[in-house]
């Protein structure tokens, strides 16, 4: 168990929908990571947070979004669900915002099927 | 382009054998390298972090070896058990500031058989 958790574990919805994913990272970590794995392009970064800050940005669709609570809970907004973004979608935490090699705890990811 | 390349793209042993996994990167500038192993299903998990600087780094069974020069890292497993049965994700860091993009490889698949 690496003290990190996401919600809800199993997703399914229509094209078109409006999804949250949640996560919560291991107590004391500041940095929170999403990422999107699908089973044809392995893991893909989405977007860091730091101390309720946007940090750093990866492939990221425009029609998704996240932010980081005060709290330091996580949430990745998907909107306008297409099939094609079907996939395990995992958030990781850190304790640095900027560390060569700080390691990154994964959760046990949110599987998002869209029908 | 930033890139990295695992081989095999998947791997059949007996339990107890040995074996090696490769991975090459593109990437430039160089921060560090990791290596993950990820249980189908479950998040990947850290197994060792490498800067430029080091040439190998040890976790149990598990050695990674990096070359910095050709651009060359390497997973050896030792003494294969069942519970080793897993993807293997070789991922590199760009040097960057404030940030903390990894490019990730598509990974390893190794099955361990009795």
């Amino acid at each position: 168990d690496s003290g990190v958790t996401q919600t809800p574990k199993h997703l399914i919805t229509a094209t078109g929908q409006r999804v949250t994913l949640r996560c919560s990272p291991r107590s004391g970590d500041l940095s929170v990571y999403w990422y999107q794995q699908s089973l044809d392009q392995g893991l893909q970064f989405l977007i860091q947070y730091y101390n309720g800050e946007e940090r750093a940005k990866g492939n990221i669709l425009e029609r998704f979004s996240a932010q980081q609570f005060p709290d330091l809970h996580s949430e990745l907004n998907l909107s306008s669900l297409e099939l094609g973004d079907s996939a395990l979608y995992f958030c990781a935490s850190s304790v640095a915002r900027a560390s060569r090699t700080d390691t990154q705890y994964f959760g046990p990811g949110t599987r998002l099927t869209v029908l | 382009k930033n890139q990295v390349e695992q081989s095999p793209q998947s791997l059949i042993i007996l339990e107890g054998k040995n074996c090696t996994l490769q991975c090459n990167y593109t990437v430039s500038p160089f921060s560090n390298l990791r290596w993950y192993k990820q249980d189908t299903g479950r998040g990947p998990v850290s197994l060792t972090i490498m800067t430029f600087s080091e040439n190998t780094k040890s976790n149990g069974r598990y050695t990674a070896t990096l070359d910095a020069d050709t651009k060359q890292s390497s997973l050896h497993i030792t003494a294969s058990q069942l519970s080793d049965s897993a993807s293997y994700i070789c991922v590199v860091s760009p040097r960057a500031y404030n940030t903390d993009k990894l490019i990730f490889g598509t990974g390893t698949r190794l099955q361990v058989f009795p």
